[in-house]
């Protein structure tokens, strides 16, 4: 059955830290691996990673994929309050028709 | 403009009750997802719709679970005999082009969702 799991499950630092929020998954047949950030709403999307190595960035946000090791990491620089959310990491299904996410890390983010 | 749209945004039902939930997808997309989120929990995926037809429902947890896309466009999410254990913020996402094709990745738009409560 395919898995993801994310660590830790929350978090909680002070504005300025740099944080590191980890994922892993089991799949049968790994297409992409995608991050989202859902604020009490609608997870909004973050990144898609497909090969292993390559960082993408995005502002202070930046995410890696390790697929020989199966696992990604996304990681926040100089968070802020606006960066508390909960980051949701997701593995598309074998069939390339859904999303398989994790339980989530929620993050606070104290002035 | 509009994104996904969903209604109602709450919903308190007694247990035993049916329910109906609504979901928008953005104009033309073809592809349309729903998930059920319970507190605490990451999305897991209930149903996905190419157009009007129903390609995949493996995720609906049980035959109270019915949804729809008669014209391809609209969905509805209808739960029969509500139960406690239903209780969850039920997420619409839909896609512009066909999902399980290869090539560049086909985002999926989330809905605000409806968080229903079953008392």
């Amino acid at each position: 059955e395919d898995k993801v799991v994310q660590s830790p499950l929350s978090l909680v630092v002070h504005e300025g830290d740099t944080v590191t929020l980890n994922c892993s998954y089991e799949v049968t047949n790994f297409r992409s691996l995608l991050w989202y950030k859902q604020e009490k709403k609608a997870p909004t999307f973050l990144f898609m990673l497909t090969s292993s190595g390559i960082e993408k960035k995005s502002g202070r946000l930046s995410s890696i994929l390790d697929k020989k090791e199966l696992f990604s990491i996304l990681n926040i620089t100089a968070t802020q309050t606006g960066d508390s959310a909960v980051y949701l990491c997701a593995v598309m299904n074998q069939a390339g028709t859904a999303l398989i996410f994790g339980k989530g890390t929620t993050l606070s983010v104290s002035s | 403009g509009a994104g996904v749209s969903q209604s109602p945004r709450y919903k308190v039902a007694k247990r035993g009750q049916d329910v109906a939930l609504r979901c928008d997808p953005i104009s033309g997309h073809v592809s349309l997802f729903w998930y059920q989120q319970a507190l605490g929990q990451g999305p897991e995926f209930l149903t996905y719709f190419q157009n009007e037809a129903q390609l995949d429902k493996s995720g609906l947890p049980s035959d109270r679970f019915f949804a729809e896309r008669p014209e391809g466009s609209v969905s509805t999410l209808k739960i029969q005999r509500t139960q406690q254990e239903d209780s969850a913020v039920y997420l619409c996402a839909s896609s512009l082009f066909l999902s399980g094709a290869s090539g560049s990745y086909n985002e999926q738009f989330f809905g605000p969702g409806t968080r229903l409560t079953v008392l």
